[in-house]
């Protein structure tokens, strides 16, 4: 069974650095294959994918907002980590990450539960 | 980037009714298309992916169509657990996009 579950400030300040974890189980991200997605949604609005980390260290971002992620994963520890820097306001939302369906490319068949994180002075 | 365009953006409906909810993409995305039930307060539920495939587990009254640029999710007979919001996503290409997404509401 494949859980995952995210991590991190409920509060951040803006131009700070925003760090969340996915700590995930049921998958090994040395599988070929594998992959886990940070997705996020602000209050009201839809979803948006961020970025995406396959089991071979690739590392896929949106293109509005790659300047400023990073992602990393932590085979051992079955955790991958999404760094955003220079935080505002409009990044306030609840942030998801998500398993890649290895059986038919970037969509996801299991979410985290999400993290609420508030960009507030 | 490829726009995912949702309609209707809500709408009402009876329990027992046929629901059907449409997509369309900015470019043609084959069948890379999948569809996500959200309720409220909870994260996004896999319901479809290659435009038509049900996940494993999802009742047989949800249904996907479509290829190229145009999409639609069914409902066949709306049951009370089916009031959420859906999304389509493309992963033909990145950025992957979402639609903005359409709410079932009780009628």
């Amino acid at each position: 069974q494949i859980t995952l579950k995210e991590s991190g400030p409920t509060l951040v300040k803006p131009t700070q650095t925003l760090t969340l974890t996915c700590a995930f189980s049921g998958f090994s991200l040395s599988t070929p294959g594998v992959g886990v997605a940070w997705i996020r949604q602000s209050p009201g609005k839809a979803l948006e994918w961020l970025a995406l980390i396959y089991w071979n260290d690739d590392q896929r971002y949106s293109p509005s907002l790659k300047s400023r992620l990073t992602v990393t994963m932590d085979t051992p520890k079955n955790q991958v980590v999404l760094t955003m820097t220079n935080v505002d306001p409009v990044d306030t939302a609840t942030y998801y990450c998500a398993h890649r369906y290895v059986y038919d490319g970037n969509c996801f068949d299991q979410w985290g539960q999400g993290a609420l994180v508030t960009v507030s002075s | 980037d490829i726009q995912m365009t949702q309609s209707p953006s809500s709408l009402s409906a009876s329990v027992g009714d046929r629901v059907t909810i449409t997509c369309r993409a900015s470019q043609g995305i084959s069948t890379w298309l999948a569809w996500y039930q959200q309720k409220p307060e909870e994260a996004p539920k896999s319901l479809i992916h290659s435009a038509s495939t049900l996940q494993s587990g999802v009742p047989s009254r949800f249904s996907g169509s479509g290829s190229g640029t145009d999409f639609t999710l069914t409902i066949s007979s709306l049951q009370p657990e089916d009031f959420a919001t859906y999304y389509c996503q493309q992963y033909n290409s990145y950025p992957l996009t979402f639609g903005g997404g359409t709410k079932v509401e009780i009628k």
